[in-house]
């Protein structure tokens, strides 16, 4: 079992819609991310939160909104996607300091774009 | 900027026999940590084994050890008696332990790793 839970596993959506990727971790972890990944390709990083706070944002575009509403939870809100957004995305966590502790990854959210 | 080169897109290896997944990594930073990643079809990534830069001696995690050559930068992975549920695709990855950094994971681009019986 997953110590990441991300939501839902599977989603399709039109260009027009608004929804939202969830995340939930439980192991009080203070670093959380968001990661994109193509089919064959390793995963890319989107954006870190760190306490709550937003600390990095890989320049991306802003169909994408990330939101953490407090240590736990983490969602990522999505509108006007492009047909070139579908994509697996990943969600991680971490203890947040530069400390051996690796990330632990959720199951991710398959996304089409239709 | 960091980079991970993995440079074996695809491997294949029979039941029971070790197989070496290579993997190097450009640097200017003295304190980093070194990990590989395992993706199955079923899309989890599982941390396999990871290695503190400032460690000489070579993690090691069951069937799965490392062997880290700090000075040339290289990382590889070594899976003694190789089972079929080791296929998947393999990350190396790299961490910086700078806090700008955001302690993000920065991936290589993947060895699949193939199991014959």
């Amino acid at each position: 079992d997953t110590e990441v839970t991300q939501t839902p596993k599977h989603l399709v959506m039109g260009m027009t819609n608004k929804k939202s990727l969830k995340c939930e971790q439980h192991m009080g972890h203070r670093a959380m991310y968001w990661y994109k990944q193509k089919a064959k390709k390793p995963p890319e990083l989107m954006f870190v939160y760190s306490y709550e706070k937003l600390s990095i944002n890989e320049s991306v575009p802003s169909r994408f909104s990330p939101e953490c509403p407090n240590s736990s939870l983490l969602n990522l809100h999505l509108h006007a996607l492009q047909p070139e957004d579908s994509a697996l995305y990943l969600c991680a966590s971490s203890l947040g300091d530069r400390d051996f502790q690796p990330q632990h990854f959720g199951d991710g959210t398959r996304l089409s774009i239709l | 900027a960091q980079t991970v080169t993995q440079s074996q897109p695809e491997m294949s290896v029979q039941e029971a026999e070790t197989v070496t997944l290579s993997c190097t990594y450009d640097t200017s930073e003295s304190d980093y940590y070194l990990f590989w990643y395992k993706q199955p079809p079923s899309r989890q990534m599982i941390l396999v084994i990871r290695q503190e830069a400032y460690k000489q001696q070579n993690a090691t995690e069951n069937r799965f050890s490392v062997n880290f050559q700090k000075a040339a930068k290289s990382f590889s992975l070594k899976i003694s008696d190789s089972q079929l549920g080791d296929a998947a695709m393999y990350f190396c990855a790299y961490r910086s332990g700078l806090s700008n950094s955001g302690y993000a994971l920065n991936f290589g681009k993947g060895t699949s790793l193939l199991v014959t019986p």
